[in-house]
């Protein structure tokens, strides 16, 4: 029991697809987060929600779009990836969008771009 | 923080044996450095942190310390167990930012 949740667990798609990843938290928390975790490198944070407002978007391409609809959920947006975007996505939340408050991650979505 | 440097990348020791991780930071005016375990196929989780008014804090068998002047934190695992067998990565806050900037990761392999 995670207390952060996410679907699919694995995801491959071609690069015309169109898919969502999901999130869900149940501990409570006022900050989610979309981190991107590919091999030999550090963990790239891409986007924070802060009850429901977009306070981060790290620069991240629009073909990902991200979605919170409530402070308990958070999505993925994926349209038209190229295969570098290859790599594990992790959701986390925290109960403030501060550095110094503890990230909870979720088990991530391992994604293959064919 | 602008930029976290991890060492080493992969670090083997032999069960019983300690295990030190360091990280250096540019930002003098980072102020907390947490540490993370990812285990194989699982998710980061916080194991421990310090903040910038504190030179070292302990946990059972695990220890970081910071030397602020000379701008980086270490991870300390004592009596190392096959358990330990994680990927560790550190971080750290910047000043005037709310996010984490975490090091490359370190593969720790502990050798029954």
């Amino acid at each position: 029991e995670t207390g952060v949740t996410q679907t699919p667990r694995h995801l491959v798609m071609g690069m015309t697809n169109k898919k969502s990843l999901k999130c869900e938290q149940h501990l409570g928390h006022n900050a989610m987060y979309w981190y991107k975790q590919s091999a030999k490198k550090p963990l790239e944070l891409m986007f924070v929600y802060s009850l429901e407002e977009r306070v981060e978007n790290n620069s991240v391409p629009s073909r990902f779009s991200p979605e919170c609809p409530n402070s308990s959920h958070l999505f993925l947006h994926l349209h038209t990836l190229q295969p570098e975007d290859s790599a594990l996505y992790l959701c986390a939340s925290s109960p403030e969008d501060r550095a110094y408050s503890p990230l909870h991650f979720g088990n991530g979505t391992r994604l293959t771009v064919t | 923080g602008e930029n976290v440097e991890q060492h080493p990348s992969t670090l083997s020791v032999q069960e019983g044996d300690s295990a030190v991780i360091k990280c250096t930071y540019s930002d003098s005016a980072s102020n907390y450095f947490p540490w993370y375990k990812q285990e194989l196929g699982k998710r980061p989780q916080l194991i421990i942190d310090i903040r910038s008014n504190v030179g070292e804090k302990k946990d059972q068998r695990i220890a970081v310390t910071l030397n602020k002047t000379a701008k980086h934190f270490s991870l300390h695992i004592t009596e190392t167990q096959p358990e330990d067998s994680a990927v560790y990565f550190c971080a750290e806050e910047g000043a005037g930012s709310y996010q984490l900037t975490f090091g490359k990761g370190t593969k720790l392999s502990v050798i029954p």
